[in-house]
């Protein structure tokens, strides 16, 4: 079975810009939840979806927002980029069930100039 | 709110040593998640192992164990006959049964195996 993937691995952008990330979860997993990791602040929950549906939301500004298409591909953009937004972004997916086992794609390095 | 803590940002080991890697957490549920993530230099995040906190038994996946103490709130790693592919960052992370698709984790221990 193929895991999780992402698109683009690597992405430069300048300050006020908006960016689109991709991420398609293992075959048959219906829920996908996005993380930024950065060196300050490591790993934090950006969202949750589940059936096309954001079932969870982390501590992030209005500017990060998500969808989930119904064959659970699942985007992430981010609007008006700032420095700060530079990190790497890690999807994962799993089942849904809340005792399932997340896995993890291996991440787009965003940069923001 | 719950919180992860591994106290330790660095450690070493000879190869085919053993090592102990900490991880304490703090939440108020009785059910919950927990699981121990590897990140090597390629970035990819791969599962070590997970434990269920309503399992007394600790979960065993090869040469990685844990050492689950649910009273105390903590949740230890140990890793035998240590190789050099073990040489990574590891994250501690906790899942409620009430948060789904939200995995909360520590800061990272970064473990380097000596040859």
């Amino acid at each position: 079975k193929a895991g999780v993937t992402q698109t683009p691995r690597y992405l430069i952008k300048t300050r006020g810009q908006q960016v689109t990330l991709s991420c398609s979860p293992i075959s048959g997993h219906r829920s996908v939840s996005w993380y930024q990791q950065t060196p300050g602040q490591g790993l934090q929950f950006l969202f949750e979806y589940f059936s096309e549906t954001q079932r969870n939301k982390g501590n992030f500004p209005g500017r990060f927002s998500g969808r989930q298409f119904s064959n659970s591909r699942s985007e992430m953009n981010v609007s008006t980029l700032e420095l700060g937004d530079s990190a790497l972004y890690l999807c994962a997916s799993s089942s849904g069930q809340i005792q399932e086992t997340q896995y993890f794609g291996p991440g787009t390095r965003l940069l923001v100039l | 709110a719950q919180t992860v803590t591994q106290s330790q940002p660095e450690m070493s080991v000879q190869e085919a040593e053993t090592v102990t890697l900490s991880c304490t957490y703090d939440t108020s549920e009785s059910n919950y998640y927990l699981f121990w993530y590897k990140q090597p230099p390629s970035r990819q995040m791969i599962l070590v192992i997970r434990q269920e906190a309503y399992k007394q038994q600790n979960a065993t996946e090869n040469r990685f164990s844990v050492n689950f103490q649910k009273a105390a709130k903590s949740f230890s790693l140990k890793i035998s006959d240590s190789q050099l592919g073990d040489t990574a960052m590891y994250f501690c992370a906790f899942r409620g049964s009430s948060n789904t698709g939200k995995l909360i984790f520590g800061q990272g221990t970064t473990l380097q195996v000596k040859p």
